[in-house]
């Protein structure tokens, strides 16, 4: 069975600076999908970026990208410019490539500082 | 993205009745979608993965006779508690796996919070 660690329980960032979430997963298929989802107080799940195992360049979104490293089955998040609306909780997610189902990751909620 | 829509998104009710959670795709058909239950400042558990025009598929543990499941259309699937009680009490997602988009992109419903008195 697929799982996703998610080491950090909480984090915290200072306004305009840069943070880095933690994720691994483990599993014994070749092609599948990594995501991190945000979830801010309103519970509202947002997907912020989105991995596909098989490409080998990190996905990036504006201020948010990854560092994908397959062999090591690690999978992390990078936010720079931290801004007052990235306060969330971050999951990590794996799908593989024929179960559609999600896996998440205990999550990690990150505080932004004025 | 996707825009799905899932009412009500707070329900109140005494115990031993049912309540019925509604998610609905509103841009995109949906022949899977799939029910989340999640506890306060705990991640997402899936519950079961819905089918449009056949069974629900329930995750282990999960009660299919307490949670039943109907996605009758390509857009709409229903979670229904049925003679809720107080340890069912939980916040309840659904999300949208769009037909035919690929990528394996959920997306996500906006919750229900359902209290049980």
């Amino acid at each position: 069975a697929q799982t996703v660690t998610q080491s950090q329980p909480e984090m915290s960032v200072q306004e305009a600076e840069t943070v880095t979430l933690s994720c691994t997963y483990d599993t014994s298929e070749s092609d599948y999908y990594l995501f991190w989802y945000k979830q801010p107080p309103s519970r509202q799940m947002i997907l912020v970026i989105r991995q596909e195992a098989y490409k080998q360049q990190n996905a990036t979104e504006n201020r948010f990208s990854v560092n994908f490293q397959k062999a090591a089955k690690s999978f992390s998040l990078k936010i720079s410019d931290s801004q007052l609306g990235d306060a969330a909780m971050y999951f990590c997610a794996y799908s593989g490539g024929s179960n559609y189902k999600l896996t998440f990751g205990k999550g990690t909620l990150l505080t932004v500082n004025p | 993205g996707a825009v799905v829509s899932q009412h009500p998104s707070w329900v109140i009710c005494k115990s031993g009745t049912s309540v019925k959670i509604e998610c609905r795709s509103l841009d995109f058909q949906a022949t899977t979608m799939f029910w989340y239950r999640q506890f306060p400042k705990q991640s997402l558990m899936l519950m079961a993965t819905s089918n449009e025009g056949s069974k629900a598929t329930y995750e282990q543990g999960v009660e299919k006779d307490k949670f039943l499941i109907n996605h009758a259309s390509l857009t709409l699937s229903t979670l229904t508690v049925t003679s809720a009680h107080p340890e069912d009490s939980s916040f309840y997602i659904c999300s949208v796996l769009p037909s035919g988009r690929g990528g394996n992109i959920q997306y996500f419903g906006a919750g229900t919070r359902l209290s049980v008195l």
